[in-house]
């Protein structure tokens, strides 16, 4: 693994299906983040996490949770999909936070039917 | 709250011309800021830092100004190439703030 890892590259869901995104690091950055990006929209905070075992709430939690129980890997998880989640997530790491370079993942192709 | 500002009309320009790209924010004082680029169909890549005590800072054929007292980012490509044709994002950042992204701007380079 170099840099980010997302995990799957797309999915179409069923509204009301439960379902996780993987997000996974091997540059052992302390700080972690998952965004959304709508055309139009721009890029959107959904969760953070300045270090393992702390998250924080972004601009767009509401439907969203994350974990954070080591370094490496921040899933998010969507409990009960509706069809506003369709979006790109994407996931992202940083050495620290505010002042240091963020380092983006591929993305995650996510449409809710 | 927080409002970041760029065009949202895509630029266009011709070949070995130089793009600005222009970044406002309000009701924030960002003590850093980062400017990234973005290709269709991927994520955002770190492209260059600017703190509140610079006034400019170049990379290569990049230069970015940061003009505190304006609350603006100036970001150039000087001899561009169609190959610089992307989406550009700013992200005002510091202290208590976490990066927020601007909406972006699409930069398009004719040959």
């Amino acid at each position: 693994i170099a840099g980010i890892t997302q995990a799957p590259t797309s999915q179409i869901l069923a509204a009301g299906r439960r379902m996780t995104l993987r997000c996974t690091q091997d540059m052992r950055h302390n700080a972690m983040y998952w965004y959304r990006q709508d055309l139009g929209l721009g890029l959107r905070l959904i969760h953070y996490s300045n270090t393992a075992g702390t998250t924080g709430k972004g601009e767009v939690p509401d439907g969203y949770s994350v974990s954070r129980a080591n370094t490496d890997d921040f899933p998010l998880t969507l409990a009960s999909a509706v069809p506003s989640q369709t979006s790109v997530y994407f996931c992202a790491s940083s050495d620290g936070t505010s002042s240091y370079e963020q380092y983006f993942g591929p993305g995650t192709r996510l449409t809710v039917t | 709250s927080q409002k970041i500002e760029q065009n949202s009309e895509a630029l266009n320009i011709q070949e070995g011309k130089t793009a600005t790209l222009t970044c406002n924010y309000t009701n924030y004082s960002p003590a850093y800021l980062q400017w990234y680029r973005q290709d269709p169909g991927r994520g955002p890549v770190f492209l260059l830092l600017i703190r509140e005590n610079e006034k400019e800072k170049r990379k290569e054929r990049l230069k970015v100004t940061f003009d505190t007292t304006l609350k603006q980012s100036l970001f150039h490509i000087t001899a561009s190439q169609p190959a610089d044709s992307a989406t550009y994002l700013c992200a005002p950042s510091g202290g208590s703030y976490i990066p927020t992204f601007g909406r972006g701007t699409s930069l398009i380079v004719h040959p």
